[in-house]
């Protein structure tokens, strides 16, 4: 079955830092989606990916599909406070089921 | 237009008993998924539903069970409880089955089993 492996596992970065987030698939990915959590709370939509090679922006958020369709990174510019959070990976398997990632807890220190 | 409801919010349960969970979609949604997030394992999908029927399904034991009904929302059970099933359980609605395409996700239930 396929997995989604993020790295790393927790990130502590001082405001204004750039920080990178990964997602690497065991399989190619036909859909990648991110997403950003607060702690014991429902998901927020960040982007979606399809097209390897897409990269998408969002304010200080970009996320990028390699060529190969099987790594997503997640760059976050100049961090703030309000990017804390924990950021998940998801994906369709192609099967119907939906898979994610463990998760990465960044911590923005003002 | 309304988020996705989950209701209640919290809940402590002890071993042995049964819960159950309810969801409420987006207006217009047909599709409702359930997960479970634990610390160990993460974001796990548990099942989906469509229009009333079971769509797929995660590996999960069979004491978990869903249903949905005709007005789309849905309600997940879970029996005979274990220590192991204290988690945030999320649904997510959405108008398409199968993909994460469009999925709008609820606050979440948390259940602590004790």
């Amino acid at each position: 079955s396929q997995e989604l492996e993020q790295s790393p596992q927790s990130l502590i970065v001082q405001e204004g830092k750039n920080l990178t987030i990964n997602c690497t698939s065991s399989k190619t990915l036909y859909g990648l989606y991110w997403y950003k959590q607060k702690y014991g709370e429902g998901l927020i939509f960040l982007m979606m990916l399809q097209k390897g090679g897409e990269e998408k922006s969002h304010e200080k958020i970009t996320a990028k599909l390699d060529e190969k369709k099987q790594q997503s990174s997640l760059h976050i510019t100049a961090s703030q406070p309000s990017h804390a959070g924990i950021y998940l990976c998801g994906a369709d398997d192609n099967t119907g089921k939906l898979i994610f990632g463990q998760g990465t807890t960044l911590q923005v220190k003002p | 237009k309304a988020g996705v409801t989950q209701t209640p919010r919290y809940l402590i349960k002890t071993r042995g008993q049964q819960v159950t969970l309810s969801c409420s979609p987006i207006s217009g949604h047909r599709s409702v998924s359930w997960y479970q997030q634990t610390p160990g394992q993460g974001l796990q999908f548990l099942f989906e539903y469509f229009s009333e029927t079971q769509r797929n399904k995660g590996n999960f034991p069979g004491r978990f069970s869903g249903r949905q009904f005709s007005n789309s929302r849905s309600e997940m059970n879970v029996s005979t409880l274990e220590l192991g099933d204290s988690a945030l359980y999320l649904c997510a609605s959405s108008l398409r089955t199968g993909t994460l395409n469009g999925q709008y996700f609820g606050p979440g239930t948390r259940l602590t089993v004790t």
